[in-house]
Parts: structure tokens; sequence; C-alpha cells
């Protein structure tokens, strides 16, 4: 079974600064997504970003990246010039590639941003 | 975009009483739709996939007699908690992806949760 790793239960970055977060995941799958999915006090699941397992290149979304290795089975989401907006819970997820598997998150880690 | 509607977003009911929460989405069609749940402070962990026209996939530990789910159209999901106890108080999420997409273009829509308190 596909398991989900976020080491960092809580990160703090100030207003404008960049963070990293990070995730770890173990499949024996070739083919994957992996997700960021955002979740304010609201409780709504945003997705931040995904990445396909077979494109080698990073995912980017304005001030949001990925860094994406696959040997090292590694997801980290890196957060640019940090806005007020950004402080929520963030969770990595995986979805095997076929047809309406479900979706695995990590536990979340936190996100404060200070003013 | 796909939008999930899911309804009520927040239900407090007696102990021993049935509670049904509907799942839809209003722009595309799901064959599939994932029922997960939320603790205070913790991950989403899947309880179910709910399959159109067919039986529902439990999770191991879910018990499918507790958590009826009815997956009668390709827009349309319920999760019934039966008997429900304090215990089940939680946040409850669905999720579908439009079937009419592609996998790698398609990712997970959520609905906006139901949080279930019982007393």
């Amino acid at each position: 079974a596909q398991t989900v790793t976020q080491s960092q239960p809580e990160m703090s970055v100030q207003e404008a600064e960049t963070v990293t977060l990070s995730c770890t995941y173990d499949t024996s799958e070739s083919d994957y997504y992996l997700f960021w999915y955002k979740q304010p006090p609201s409780r709504q699941m945003i997705l931040v970003i995904r990445q396909e397992a077979y494109k080698q290149q990073n995912a980017t979304e304005n001030r949001f990246s990925v860094n994406f290795q696959k040997a090292a089975k590694s997801f980290s989401l890196k957060i640019s010039d940090s806005q007020l907006g950004d402080a929520a819970m963030y969770f990595c997820a995986y979805r095997s590639a076929p047809d309406n598997n479900d979706m695995r998150f990590g536990a979340g880690t936190r996100l404060t941003v200070k003013p | 975009g796909a939008v999930v509607s899911q309804h009520p977003s927040r239900v407090i009911c007696k102990s021993g009483t049935s509670v049904k929460i509907e799942c839809r989405s209003l722009d595309f069609q799901a064959t599939t739709m994932f029922w997960y749940r939320q603790f205070p402070k913790q991950s989403l962990m899947l309880m179910a996939t709910s399959n159109e026209g067919s039986k529902a996939t439990y999770e191991q530990g879910v018990e499918k007699d507790k958590f009826l789910i009815n997956h009668a159209s390709l827009t349309l999901s319920t999760l019934t908690v039966t008997s429900a106890h304090p215990e089940d108080s939680s946040f409850y999420i669905c999720s579908a992806r439009d079937a009419g997409r592609a996998s790698y273009n398609s990712p997970l829509h959520f609905g906006n949760g139901t949080r279930l308190t019982v007393t």
C-alpha cells in the first residue's frame, strides 16, 4: 500500500519569504500522480499543484513550485513570496495512475505566515 | 471549474438517530466518488469508494452497516451514518473526479465537507 509522509507538523515563514514543505512517499508503482492541497480554516480542500510521475519537469503554479525527485520518492512544495493568505494546512497526496483510484494523504503541515 | 456540492455543511443529531449526507457533482459526471473522514488536526482518511450503480468499497475497519453509501446516479452519492454515536462526530468530506476527462488531466474535486456532531 502507498504511504505518504509529511515530517513537518508545523512550519512558519515570514511574509514575502520562501518556505519549503517536505513530503515523501512509498510506492512500488511507476506511474502515479502527486498533489499538494491547501486546507484553510474553512476546511475546503483547494488544489495547489499537481505532478505526473512520468514528467521529469517540476510543476509550477505562480508562486508555488515543486521539487519532484522520483528516485528518492520525494515531492516538496516551495512557496515563494509568502502571503498571509497562504496560512493553512497543507496536505501532500498520492494517487495511482489508473482511473478512479482514491487519493492517499499525508498527515499535513500547518503553515503559519508571520507579518 | 468543476464543482462538488456537499450538503448539509453542518448537522447536529441525537445519539441513535441516522444522518444522511449528500455529495453532488454539479457540472460533471462522476462514476466514482470518495468519502473521507477527518478528525480535528488530523489528515483525511479514506472511508469508502462509492461506485455508481454498484456496491461501495469500504476501507478496512470501516463498518459497512454503519456507514451506508448509495451512488444511484452519475452525479449523486449519499453517505448515511446510521445509529449515530458521539464517537461518530467528525468532519466528513466527499470528492469526485470528472469521468469525462483523462486521469492525467482530472484531479479530485472536493466538497466543502460536513461537520457532524452527535450529542
